[in-house]
């Protein structure tokens, strides 16, 4: 099975500070992304990476920046956190290869006070 | 531009009902589309995918690109299909554009 895991369910953080939120996959999956999640608005694509030290912008990537320094690791950042970015943030791999499935950790959830 | 848009925030049905939850999508080039399911307390997770038209957990979705519809269609509803529902469409480079969510809930 494909495991993908979020270093953190809940965090809070004050306004100002960064903010690293850590995604580890044991697949060797080539592709991977962060979304978020929040009521209404269905997934927004952050940012996704195709390969180590490759890093893509999504549909939302403003306030955000990526780290991908190993296959297996995709880190998001938050330079300096505001309210506006209190969500549910998932994190995803993909094969790259057919069939398209991506396969998503379990999330976490960020409050920013 | 590449949208996919879900009408129903919420659906609510009786179990043994027909449940349909509505996706439609815009695209200019060949649509891939998905559906994915996200149960209480659980990860999301794949669905179905229109390309390997088959059924799962008793829930089919059929591309109509006449109408740029992927409709997921189940003929009795269970309450165990109480979840969130996303409909997604592939963009291109795995890039998939996700719909704004259907909650079904599955009264008793």
């Amino acid at each position: 099975d494909v495991k993908v895991t979020q270093s953190s369910r809940y965090l809070v953080k004050r306004t100002g500070e960064k903010v690293f939120l850590e995604c580890v996959q044991d697949m060797d999956h080539e592709n991977m992304f962060w979304y978020r999640q929040d009521p209404g608005l269905g997934l927004r694509l952050i940012y996704f990476s195709y390969d180590v030290k490759m890093k893509e912008k999504g549909d939302i990537p403003e306030g955000y920046s990526v780290s991908r320094e190993k296959k297996e690791r995709f880190s998001l950042i938050l330079e300096s956190a505001s309210t506006n970015q209190t969500s549910m943030y998932l994190c995803a791999s993909e094969p790259g290869l057919d069939p398209l499935e991506q396969y998503f950790g379990p999330g976490t959830r960020l409050t920013v006070t | 531009a590449q949208r996919v848009t879900q009408p129903e925030k919420l659906l609510s049905v009786f179990k043994g009902a027909p449940v349909e939850l509505k996706c439609n999508y815009s695209y200019s080039g060949s649509p891939e589309l998905f559906w994915y399911v996200q149960y209480s307390r659980q990860r999301l997770q794949l669905l179905l995918r229109h390309i390997s038209r088959e059924s799962i957990k008793g829930f089919t979705a059929d591309l109509n690109k006449g109408e740029t519809s992927f409709h997921l269609k189940k003929p009795f509803a269970q309450e165990e299909d109480s979840a969130m529902y996303y409909c997604a469409l592939s963009v291109g480079a795995q890039k998939l554009v996700f719909g704004q969510g259907t909650r079904l809930t599955i009264n008793p």
